[in-house]
């Protein structure tokens, strides 16, 4: 059974930090990953989506990497911001029977973040 | 606005009433995703359908829960005979094929 486990749970930084949000799951056999930001009591907007035979992806300030055999994705902030503050999820969509995606993804607790003018 | 779009947004009811939420998603997307999120929780995928066909639902979706996709377009979700534990957000996304999902804003359910 997969799960995915993002560590810390919360964190709190000053403006201007570069961060890194770790995300971690059980079974290696994703088809991709996907970070999402969330705001309170809203949708989910999507960040970066890293397909399984890529090692990572940038959008902006924003980099995530992939590490499949250990189970392992990182997002990476620079310079943060006051609006970078939010809760932001890591999901794995896992592969299914014939070798496309199961179709649903498996999420974590996600990481609230808040950055601090 | 091109994105997911849910309606309504928050919905209070009794306990034992039926709910129904609909989701329209992106107009080219062919898969359409529901999960229900509690708080301090990530999301928990509930069922999804590719065009009009329900492909696989989650052992979270009791008997009182139902959801249609018609015509392979919107989709509704009903929930019969609401329990407090129903409370919760309750969200949509599409995404074509196995490409990146977007999710709506969500509709924010309260059982009293």
């Amino acid at each position: 059974k997969q799960e995915v486990t993002q560590i810390p749970a919360a964190l709190s930084v000053p403006e201007g930090e570069n961060l890194v949000l770790n995300c971690s799951f059980t079974d290696s056999a994703i088809y991709n990953l996907q970070w999402f930001r969330q705001d309170p009591g809203k949708g989910l907007t999507s960040l970066l989506l890293i397909q399984s035979s890529q090692r990572e992806q940038t959008s902006g300030r924003l980099n995530a990497s992939l590490d499949k055999s250990s189970g392992r994705s990182t997002l990476y902030i620079a310079a943060s911001q006051p609006g970078d503050s939010a809760t932001y999820l890591c999901a794995v969509n896992r592969v299914g029977n014939y070798g496309g995606s199961q179709g649903n993804l498996i999420f974590g607790k996600g990481t609230k973040l808040s950055v601090k003018p | 606005d091109t994105g997911v779009s849910q309606d309504p947004r928050h919905k209070i009811t009794k306990r034992g009433q039926n709910v129904t939420f609909r989701c329209d998603p992106i107009s080219e997307h062919n898969r359409l995703y529901w999960y229900r999120q509690t708080l301090g929780q990530g999301p928990e995928f509930l069922t999804y359908f590719q065009n009009e066909a329900q492909l696989e639902k989650s052992r979270l979706l009791s008997d009182r829960f139902s959801a249609e996709r018609p015509k392979g377009s919107f989709s509704t979700l009903e929930i019969q005979r609401t329990e407090q534990g129903d409370s919760a957000m309750y969200l949509c996304a599409s995404s074509l094929g196995d490409s990146e999902a977007f999710f709506g804003q969500g509709t924010r359910l309260t059982v009293v």
